[in-house]
């Protein structure tokens, strides 16, 4: 059975540092998303990364792939307030798209 | 905005009753999803549907059923309500190559 793993569950950032949120999965996938979600709202795709060694960037986000490892990474580049959000991994479990969710990543941003 | 809406936004019922959700896909999307999302299990996938026929199903009780109907809107059917019910439910679609899932704003169901 397919499981994702996010961590740390929590992350309190100080504005303008880099973190790293970690995404690992038990089994081989070839499509791993990266969503975040604000408090009592919906959940935003950020990320598709559809083989090994995929990297995407948007703004100060960046994710990459390595699906030899079964790991993904969202990198942030020097946070700042408007990224306070929970992020969530998913893990395409190769049956129609059918998605497996890390209990996602808790962001705070600091001043 | 996603271009998928679901409906209502929020629902305060009572353990025992039934209760129907609803949601339009994006328009051109073929697949739907339900997911529930939770604090005790956290986003957990229901069941798919593409073009009115059900692809794939994933937690999702007896008590719970969905249907996707000829105009590609879906409803999931949640009967015998237990306070454990109580969830964000949400929708998304895409389409059949996709990759992309996009999600609705979600049902707030409150069973007390």
């Amino acid at each position: 059975e397919l499981k994702v793993e996010q961590n740390p569950l929590f992350l309190s950032m100080q504005e303008g540092k880099n973190y790293t949120i970690y995404c690992n999965y038990s089994t081989t996938s070839d499509r791993l998303y990266w969503y975040r979600q604000d408090p009592g709202k919906s959940l935003e795709s950020l990320f598709v990364l559809l083989s090994n060694g995929a990297v995407k960037q948007e703004g100060r986000l960046m994710a990459s792939l390595d699906t030899k490892a079964r790991l993904s990474t969202l990198h942030i580049t020097a946070a700042v307030h408007d990224l306070s959000a929970t992020y969530f991994c998913a893990v395409d479990a190769g049956n129609n798209r059918k998605l497996i969710w890390g209990l996602g990543t808790s962001l705070a941003v600091n001043p | 905005d996603s271009g998928v809406t679901q409906t209502p936004k929020h629902l305060i019922t009572a353990t025992g009753q039934r209760v129907t959700l609803r949601c339009s896909p994006r328009s051109g999307d073929l697949s739907v999803y339900w997911y529930q999302q939770s604090l005790d299990q956290g986003l957990q996938f229901l069941i798919q549907y593409y073009n009115g026929e059900e692809r794939a199903k994933g937690n999702i009780l007896e008590r719970f059923s969905a249907q996707q109907f000829p105009d590609l809107h879906s409803e999931l059917n949640l009967s015998s309500l237990e306070l454990g019910d109580s969830a964000l439910y949400f929708c998304a679609s895409s389409t059949l190559q996709g990759p992309t899932q996009f999600f609705g704003p979600g049902t707030r169901l409150t069973v007390l």
